[in-house]
């Protein structure tokens, strides 16, 4: 069975840094790119970042993290990270792990929480 | 900057058909922008209905269906039960490995 296990959120201040790390199973990593996925309290879904499947592992981001959030992957482990440096109040978001498949959003895993309070 | 745009909200009576829309604040959505739905109740994780414009996800009744009408994406609930009432989202591929989700649609069942 597919499970994407998301780990590493919780409070930070202002302009701290945070590292997600994202477990998957029950599927090959190597053949799916994946992306971050966060949703803000009360807020829609944004997507925030990119990972192709390749083994350069290209990432693209939303342009409001860009230059702050950097995310790789260890295929070794199975895992997926998100870098997080300089965080922002409105950072502050459940932050989902999700799988692509035919340009498809198809597998979510159960979020990590990132909260920025000073 | 394109954004993605979605009705706010929209109301179905229980039996009835509703049409959820997914546009674009400049052009027109077409099937190169794979079009995707998510449907999310509260606190929980978003499921996939559809990707890929028509393709339904794994498990997702065949009340649910995707197309492009005009220029807009479009997904299609027919015979809508009380759990419908959901956030849906659509997401789009603007190319070169970015997306941008809409701003989601509250449906209600009433």
């Amino acid at each position: 069975q597919v499970h994407l296990v998301e780990s590493g959120g919780g409070v930070v201040q202002p302009g701290e840094s945070l590292r997600l790390s994202c477990g998957v199973s029950g599927f090959t990593f190597s053949r799916h790119n994946m992306h971050w996925v966060r949703q803000a309290p009360g807020k829609g879904l944004e997507w925030v970042a990119f990972s192709d499947q390749n083994n350069r592992g290209t990432q693209q981001y939303a342009d409001s993290v860009k230059g702050r959030f950097s995310g790789s992957r260890d295929y070794s482990k199975n895992m997926l990270f998100l870098q997080m440096n300089s965080l922002r109040p409105e950072d502050t978001a459940v932050y989902y792990c999700v799988r692509d498949s035919n340009y498809g959003f198809d597998v979510w895993g159960q979020g990590t929480t990132v909260i920025v309070s000073s | 900057q394109t954004v993605v745009t979605q009705e706010p909200s929209l109301s179905v009576s229980p039996g009835g058909t509703v049409t959820l829309t997914c546009g674009l604040t400049s052009g027109s959505v077409s099937t190169n922008y794979y079009p995707s739905w998510y449907q999310q109740t509260p606190g929980q994780a978003p499921r996939s209905l559809i990707y890929s414009t028509n393709s339904r996800s794994s498990g997702v009744p065949d009340r649910f269906s995707g197309s492009i009408l005009g220029n807009k994406a479009a997904l299609t609930i027919a015979g809508a039960q009380a759990d419908d009432e959901s956030d849906y989202y659509c997401v789009l591929f603007m190319g070169s490995g970015i997306w941008v989700f809409g701003g989601g649609t509250r449906l209600t069942v009433l």
